[in-house]
Order: structure tokens, then sequence, then C-alpha cells
């Protein structure tokens, strides 16, 4: 098991442009969050996958935001007409969902971090 | 709306010695888990330990536990004999017990000195 993996692991682009992440669960998490960090700041939900379905979306989700995981493996993370405020490290996590009101930990990947210019 | 915070934004600590981060929370709930996660830099988050709320006993993990006071809902993690390598940011983290949106604090830098 190689944990969870994020791709890319750095990101420039310029204002204006799309751009997409990719990121690869642990083998047998059925859920998949992201999350969305900006500099001197914890971490801020984006939203989450339980196998392909898309369960929850933060506010911070704007129009912008699309998030997909086709096959309840993978998810990306796609962001349109990019913004200098989207600037941040974009983390994935995944856990084993069991059913019920149980919680698994969440293991996070090492995140994409993203420059707009 | 729940928050999480982590009052110190650095602190230091000597190696071999103790050192106790601090995080408090508000909520109205009963049921949900605190988490401490360790950032280091340029690398990814790790949990260090978790706590669940109904458990009276606080969790302890090798050099790391937490003194979890439910009532005065705080949740600080001591690190004994500190090393080098626990150097990091220190995120600490809620999650109520049906959901999957884990809140975090702003973190504590931690630096580890020789």
């Amino acid at each position: 098991d190689t944990g969870v993996s994020q791709n890319p692991r750095h990101k420039i682009t310029k204002r204006g442009q799309n751009v997409t992440f990719r990121c690869d669960p642990i083998s047998e998490h059925n859920r998949l969050y992201w999350y969305r960090q900006t500099l001197g700041q914890g971490p801020e939900f984006l939203t989450y996958f339980q196998n392909e379905a898309q369960l929850e979306k933060s506010r911070l989700l704007s129009d912008r935001f699309s998030a997909e995981r086709p096959k309840g493996s993978f998810s990306t993370l796609e962001i349109q007409r990019t913004e200098q405020g989207d600037s941040a490290m974009y983390l994935c996590a995944s856990s084993f969902g069991r059913g019920g009101v149980q919680r698994e930990t969440q293991y996070f990947g090492p995140g994409t971090r993203l420059l707009v210019l | 709306a729940q928050t999480v915070t982590q009052s110190q934004p650095e602190m230091s600590v000597q190696e071999a010695e103790t050192v106790t981060l601090s995080c408090t929370y508000d909520t109205s709930e009963s049921n949900y888990y605190l988490f401490w996660y360790k950032q280091p830099p340029s690398r990814q988050m790790i949990l260090v330990i978790r706590q669940e709320a109904y458990k009276q006993q606080n969790a302890t993990e090798n050099r790391f536990s937490v003194n979890f006071q439910k009532a005065a809902k705080s949740f600080s993690l001591k690190i004994s004999d500190s090393q080098l390598g626990d150097t990091a940011m220190y995120f600490c983290a809620f999650l109520y017990y049906n959901t999957d949106k884990l809140i975090f604090g702003t973190g504590t830098r931690l630096q580890v000195f020789p």
C-alpha cells in the first residue's frame, strides 16, 4: 500500500486557464475527500465522495470547481477560469467507511500546490 | 458553526524535552472525534493521535499523549522526549460522528532544536 498519491505536485498557470488535479486514494478506501489549504491556515473541506457519489460540497466550491470520481477509484478536481485567489495547496484524503455513524481516520496525500499568475 | 482554535502560532522546544500544544473547540454536539495531525515541511500530513469523545481515557501513542477535557472543550497534545523529526506544523481537527468534514485549527508550528 503506497498511500494516497496526488498529481501533479506543483502547477503554475496563468489566470483564466483551466487546471485539473488527480488523486489516487488508498486502494481499499471507499471515501475520498478534497480540502484546500492556504498559507498560514488549516485545510478547509471542499467536497467528498463515497464510491462514485459526491455526497457533500462546501460553499467554498464555486461553480468554477468540479470534482469527479467516475469509477469509485481515482478522483479529479478541475478548476475552470482560474483566478489568483485559487492559489493554494489542494489536498486529497481517503478513508474506509464501514457505514453507520462510525468514522475512520482520513489519510492525506502530499497535495498539489497551485500558483495562479 | 463549529470552530477549532489553536492559540499558539509557534512553539519551540529543546530536544529530549516535553512540550504541550493547546487546542480548544466549540460544539454543542456530544458525539465526535478529535485528531492531531502533523505536517512536516514540504511533506504530507500524517495522523498523530485520535480521540473519540465518548472515551474518558486519554489516547496515547508512544511519545504522544492527549489531555482531553470534554467539559472544557479542550484537547491538548503532549510530546515527550522531543526529537528533531518532530519539527512540523501540528493541526488539531474535529469531526462529528455522522459527518465526513474535518474542521481544522490554524495550526501550531513546532521547532525542535538540538
